[in-house]
Parts: structure tokens; sequence; C-alpha cells
């Protein structure tokens, strides 16, 4: 039972490099969200998805790309990255299989600790 | 995007000693109220989902209650132990999605 697994764990990168961070669970759970974790910030909300084609904006997209052909996967890229994309980057899904009722749990992946120098 | 606060930042206990921190958020375009438990080096897991006003939700020695006229919401721990030692984050859900509290960061000495 996988769950929900990222993909790399840890990145290093330079300024200006495009960089992929990969997202798959295996519930079949329709809504998968992006968070950042920044200090004094919490997690904060980058994009999500409520099903496959179907993406929007969270909090803080700038800078950020995400995808979601299968359902299984949602990759976010950073298309140039900069220094303050240094992060932790949680994903998450939640299952939803009807239009997002509020209160459903997600559950979290272990995280991508990235680091762009 | 809702404003939330979480006190106190980071509270230190000792072994048994009973806590509370406490969420506020706006109390309108609020749908729910997720509370969550963020372990170090760990990913967040789900404590609580809380959707009605005065609903209060219980697990073992942790419990939580929520004012939705008012915008806020309690988490106690009763008896405090170190396998407590956490950040707890709140997120209330607005029309869209969560939005998290920074969390609570309590520590329990043994």
């Amino acid at each position: 039972d996988a769950g929900i697994t990222q993909s790399p764990r840890y990145k290093i990168t330079e300024t200006g490099r495009q960089v992929t961070l990969m997202c798959h669970q295996t519930w079949s759970h329709s809504y998968m969200f992006w968070y950042r974790q920044d200090l004094g910030h919490g997690l904060r909300l980058i994009y999500y998805s409520a099903a496959a084609d179907i993406t929007d904006k969270g909090e803080v997209p700038d800078g950020y790309v995400v995808s979601r052909s299968k359902t299984e996967n949602f990759p976010l890229t950073l298309e140039s990255a900069t220094r303050s994309q240094t992060s932790v980057y949680f994903c998450a899904s939640s299952e939803s299989r009807t239009s997002g009722r509020p209160q459903e749990t997600q559950y979290f992946g272990p995280g991508t600790r990235l680091l762009v120098l | 995007i809702l404003n939330v606060e979480q006190s106190p930042q980071s509270l230190h206990v000792q072994e048994g000693d009973s806590t509370n921190f406490t969420c506020s958020f706006p109390s309108s375009n609020f749908y729910a109220l997720h509370w969550y438990r963020w372990e170090t080096a760990k990913s967040p897991e789900a404590l609580f989902v809380m959707t009605l006003n005065g609903d209060e939700k219980k697990k073992g020695r942790i419990s939580a209650t929520l004012n939705t006229k008012e915008g806020y919401s309690y988490l106690y721990i009763k008896g405090s132990q170190p396998e407590d030692s956490a950040t707890y984050l709140c997120a209330p859900r607005g029309r869209r999605a969560l939005t998290f509290g920074s969390g609570t960061r309590l520590q329990v000495q043994p």
C-alpha cells in the first residue's frame, strides 16, 4: 500500500534551471494539492487539481507550472528556479469524488526538500 | 485566502500538564475547520475535521471545540506526553481550499 509518494526526496539545483517534482498517489483520489513550507508561513498552497486535466491556482502560484494528465500523478515544475523557491514541498490528496466536500481529509506525502543555489 | 492565526507560536510543558491552543479565522466564507498534527521530519496527519458550530471532537487525550459564529477553535491536550510533541496546524476550509495557520509547536519535557 504505497499511498502517496514524492520524488526526489532531496534536490539541489542552480538558479535558472528547470526542476520537476513528482507526486504519485495510489488511492485514485480526485483532488491533489501542492504546498510549500516556509518559516513563519506554515503551509502555503501553490496549485491544486480537482481531477485529471483540471487545475487551479492557490495562494502562491507564480513561478510554478502543474499538469494532471493522469489521476494518479501531479507533477510540479519550477520553470526557472530562483533562490526564493528554496523550500520543502508537500504534495497531498483527498478523496472528494463529488465537488470537493469541505470535510474531506487531506493525506500528505513525505515532502521534497529543494535547495536552489 | 483566509487570515488564520494560531497562538501561542510555541509551548513548552512538562509531562502530565494539560494544555490548549487557539486557532482564529474569519467566520464568514467558512465551511469546515481541519486540525493536523505534524511531527518533525514527518508529514502532517489529520486529527479532526469540524463543521458545525459547537462541534466537539475527541481522540484519546486530545479534543477540539469549534465556534463558527465568532471564528475560533480550541485544541486541548490532557495530561501531555512526550510523544505529543509536534506542531499542531489548524486549517479553515474556505470556498476553494484549506488555508493553514503557521501552527503551534508543542514540546513536552519528560
